[in-house]
């Protein structure tokens, strides 16, 4: 079972450039979400789907971009990177309803030099 | 809106002992709360959830924990750790009302990394 699948894992960018890190899940999952994780910080919610064409802002949304055009995939889209977006990212799927485990893929770490 | 704390970045505990990590959470109406562990390299997954019932939970790898109301707190606890324990250790927690959009998201701690001493 691939679950939920995040590609690059590793990625270097030069300030300015723009990138887009892909997120995929065949479980049907209704639930998209993106989180950064910084150290001492946990995990910050960036932007979040509640199904293909609905997206929203989570809370630390400024530089990046999503569309949710499927129900499998969601790309979070860098629009200009900035040091400050040097962080590990995390996909992750829930059924829809908020008792259910989220599950996430295994992560991109992003440096921005 | 809901936020949770974890007040202890890191602990340190010798193999076989006990260990209780804690959280604490606030919010203005019902919560399900989550545990998640995080090993080197890797993403989350989940250890444990409490919905409704017994406040008492029990997860994977002999984890429990146990769900207090009135002090708003979730602890997680081990009786006996192991090696293989060492990891991160987040809580979530998210909202128990009807859903409506944006109640779907889940609000993490800000972690606790544990290291068990041989």
């Amino acid at each position: 079972n691939a679950g939920v699948t995040q590609t690059p894992k590793f990625q270097v960018l030069k300030t300015g450039q723009s990138m887009t890190l892909q997120c995929a899940q065949d479980m049907n999952h209704e639930y998209m979400s993106w989180y950064r994780q910084d150290p001492g910080m946990g995990l910050r919610l960036i932007h979040y789907s509640v199904g293909a064409g609905i997206t929203d802002q989570g809370e630390v949304p400024n530089g990046y971009n999503v569309s949710r055009s499927t129900t499998e995939d969601f790309p979070l889209r860098l629009l200009s990177a900035a040091p400050s977006q040097t962080s590990v990212y995390f996909c992750a799927s829930r059924a829809g309803l908020m008792n259910t485990e989220a599950f996430f893929g295994q992560g991109t770490r992003l440096t921005v030099v | 809106a809901q936020s949770v704390t974890q007040l202890d970045s890191q602990v340190p505990v010798f193999e076989e002992a006990p260990v209780e990590l804690r959280c604490n959470y606030s919010s203005s109406v019902s919560v399900y709360l989550f545990w998640y562990v995080q090993y080197p390299n890797q993403g989350l997954q989940l250890l444990l959830k409490y919905l409704s019932g017994s406040t008492l939970v029990k997860g994977i790898n002999g984890f429990e924990a146990e769900f207090n109301k009135s002090q708003t707190s979730f602890h997680l606890r081990k009786p006996s750790v192991h090696i293989s324990d060492t990891a991160e250790y987040f809580c979530a927690v998210s909202d128990n009302t009807e859903t409506n959009f944006g109640n779907e998201k889940l609000t993490f701690g800000t972690g606790t990394r544990l290291t068990i001493i041989p």
